[in-house]
């Protein structure tokens, strides 16, 4: 067990360009999540996939954010046209469905955006 | 709805003192609740979870929760403040039923410094 691992570590953009980040989970979970935290602030829920299917989109999900999670396996999410408001630490979470760890969610280290 | 209410962004106690962080939650069905720590510049780490086994919670470093239905709180509690502590820590609920994505509400977490 290697834990969620996530890529890149830090991000430093320019307003208008687009980034996408990559979370790899725990290698057993079938359940991913994506989290938004800015400074101060609890992390908030953006997007939720059981297997590959995305079963569920915040309101915070814009037109600009779009999430896969292609075969079940690792997960991107994409920003387009980055604006200021990105900057944020964007965090994958994964959980299994089943077992002793059930519900429990098992964080990476997070991806740190900077929109210059 | 689901919401957690986090009272005290900031504590402040000395090494060896009694720590104490309010949770308290709000859920229209009976919830899970957990407590994260969190270092700087570092995803989450689980302390502890309540899933209805047992109020009284035990988890890593020390720490334990009681869950309090009729005062619909989740404190999290340390005897014995170390040095090594002092972090951010964040209450979470979710809802656990058929068809539920377990997404996880934070509250704004609580910053806890501790004086030597």
């Amino acid at each position: 067990d290697t834990g969620v691992s996530q890529n890149p570590r830090h991000k430093i953009t320019k307003r208008g360009q687009n980034v996408t980040f990559r979370c790899d989970p725990i290698s057993e979970h079938n359940r991913l999540y994506w989290y938004r935290q800015t400074l101060g602030q609890g992390p908030e829920f953006l997007t939720y996939f059981q297997n590959e299917a995305q079963l569920e989109k915040s309101r915070l999900l814009s037109d600009r954010f779009s999430a896969e999670r292609p075969k079940g396996s690792f997960s991107t999410l994409e920003i387009q046209r980055t604006e200021q408001g990105d900057s944020a630490m964007y965090l994958c979470a994964s959980s299994a469905s089943f077992g002793s760890s059930y519900n429990e969610q098992f964080f990476g280290p997070g991806t740190r955006l900077t929109v210059l | 709805a689901q919401s957690v209410t986090q009272l005290g962004s900031h504590v402040s106690v000395s090494e060896g003192a009694l720590v104490l962080l309010r949770c308290n939650y709000s859920s229209s069905v009976p919830p899970y609740l957990f407590w994260y720590v969190q270092y700087p510049n570092q995803g989450l780490q689980l302390l502890l979870k309540y899933t209805s086994a047992a109020t009284l919670v035990k988890g890593i470093n020390g720490f334990e929760a009681e869950f309090k239905k009729s005062e619909t709180s989740f404190h999290l509690t340390k005897p014995s403040a170390h040095m090594s502590d002092a972090a951010e820590y964040f209450c979470a609920v979710s809802e656990d039923y058929g068809g539920a994505t377990n997404k996880l509400i934070f509250g704004t977490g609580t910053l806890l410094a501790v004086q030597p």
